[in-house]
């Protein structure tokens, strides 16, 4: 069974510019999860989506979004990109959205911005 | 207060030796526990959980959870310089069933196997 992929791999984009990060789940996985990695912050929870609602979300501001498909596939959005955005971008997969179920991560998507 | 605290590293140990790695949160209702492996370059590999008070092993790891001192560690029994690694403690901190996808986690601990 394939894993999560993420696309793209890697991104540079400059100050004030917008970016769109996809994320496949596993195949039969309905929840997704995404997080910002940063050496400084460590691994931070944006917001988690299933069935195509946005079920939870991290203290990051409203530049940050994302939104799910029927397909369980998912996208994030980063607006008006600053440059303490670069970071790994990480999006984590579960089978169905009850309590302690395991989360898998894809590869991430390294965002720089300059 | 950080919510999950791991021990500070890094932590180096020879090979073969047993390496712990402890976790500590503050959300008393937390009912899921997750230890993930982190290579430099790549992304977190999920390598344990845990739900109820003991122990549960899977090969050379073994995750041990206490929810009265809330702790939780994890035992490599035998390393190996592949165990090197950043080891990432997860928690799910059970809010009334908003945060079930929102993993909180640690800062991670640095482990060195040396041969």
């Amino acid at each position: 069974k394939a894993g999560v992929t993420q696309t793209p791999r890697y991104l540079i984009k400059t100050r004030g510019q917008q970016v769109t990060l996809s994320c496949s789940p596993i195949s039969g996985h309905r929840s997704v999860s995404w997080y910002q990695q940063t050496p400084g912050q460590g691994l931070q929870f944006l917001f988690e989506y299933f069935s195509e609602t946005q079920r939870n979300k991290g203290n990051f501001p409203g530049r940050f979004s994302g939104r799910q498909f029927s397909n369980s596939r998912s996208e994030m959005n980063v607006s008006t990109l600053e440059l303490g955005d670069s970071a790994l971008y990480l999006c984590a997969s579960s089978l169905v959205r009850d309590r302690g179920r395991e989360q898998y991560f894809g590869p991430g998507t390294r965002l720089t911005v300059t | 207060q950080k919510e999950v605290e791991q021990n500070s590293g890094p932590l180096s140990v020879p090979e073969g030796a047993i390496a712990s790695l402890n976790c500590t949160y503050s959300d008393r209702g937390s009912q899921s526990f997750f230890w993930y492996r982190q290579y430099s370059g790549k992304s977190p590999e999920l390598i344990m959980s845990i739900y109820s008070n003991g122990d549960k092993e899977d090969g050379r790891f073994t995750a041990q959870l206490n929810k009265a001192s809330q702790y939780v560690s994890l035992l490599i029994r035998d390393s190996q310089p592949s165990d090197s690694a950043t080891y990432l403690c997860a928690v799910i901190e059970h809010a009334g069933g908003t945060s079930y996808g929102k993993l909180t986690f640690g800062q991670g601990t640095i482990l060195t196997v040396h041969p």
